[in-house]
């Protein structure tokens, strides 16, 4: 079945680095376009970053733009989030999402990875 | 957030609310897809429906959504103890370049 499991979260020190991954399977990865969500406990959505089924087009948030980097890799069915520069703010449950290309909805989503920044 | 949700709504079991999701003229105004989703408690947020009114297999057609000029629309019907949780709408925004915007969530409360 379709599934997006996302892993490397963690504890890290405000300034630090991590990096999440995306893991696809059960569905061609490579057809859709793909997106990182957060969600601050308690709070609502917030979308982070997409990039294209091919992996040349990618956007941002004005939050991240600067310190995080989405990439993918269609040949081992990932998407990946480069986090630099951690803030505290950025402490959250972190999410990726397909898109279908026929519309922006995203139908899918991982059960998410938690990220914490503090000293 | 760049969509407005009320914080929360309530109904009891059987009968219908509406959510409601208010943009402006760089975002649903302008003509931009809105889409919803479903969060229970615990999980990952759910596509309920995508492209204004269009439902994803296997969501109960009590669930239907419309749009109309700058705002947009989540109806639920025949109201079950298991819609209880929080929903989501989503759009893009034509002034943040290339961004998706959620509103706050509007948490449903079944009594």
């Amino acid at each position: 079945q379709e599934q997006l499991v996302e892993s490397g979260g963690g504890l890290v020190k405000p300034g630090g680095s991590l990096r999440l991954t995306c893991a696809a399977s059960g569905f061609t990865f490579s057809g859709y376009y793909m997106s990182w969500i957060r969600q601050t406990p308690g709070k609502g959505l917030e979308w982070l970053s997409y990039i294209s089924d091919s992996g040349a087009t990618t956007y941002y948030a004005d939050s991240v733009k600067g310190r995080f980097t989405i990439s993918r890799d269609n040949a081992k069915n990932s998407l990946y989030m480069q986090m630099n520069g951690l803030r505290v703010e950025d402490t959250a449950l972190y999410y990726c999402a397909r898109e279908p290309p026929y519309h922006g909805g995203l139908d899918f989503w991982g059960q998410g990875t938690l990220v914490t920044v503090s000293a | 957030s760049v969509l407005t949700q009320p914080p929360s709504v309530s109904g009891a079991p059987g009968q219908s609310v509406a959510i409601s999701c208010t943009g402006s003229s760089s975002n649903i105004g302008a003509g931009y897809d809105v889409h919803w989703y479903q969060q229970l408690p615990g999980r990952a947020p759910k596509l309920l429906i995508y492209s204004n009114n269009n439902r994803p297999s296997g969501v109960p057609d009590r669930f239907s959504g419309s749009k109309s000029g700058t705002s947009a629309s989540l109806a639920i019907t025949g109201l079950q103890a298991e819609d209880e949780g929080d929903y989501y709408c989503q759009s893009f925004d034509s002034n943040l370049s290339g961004s998706k915007v959620f509103g706050g969530g509007t948490k449903l409360a079944v009594l």
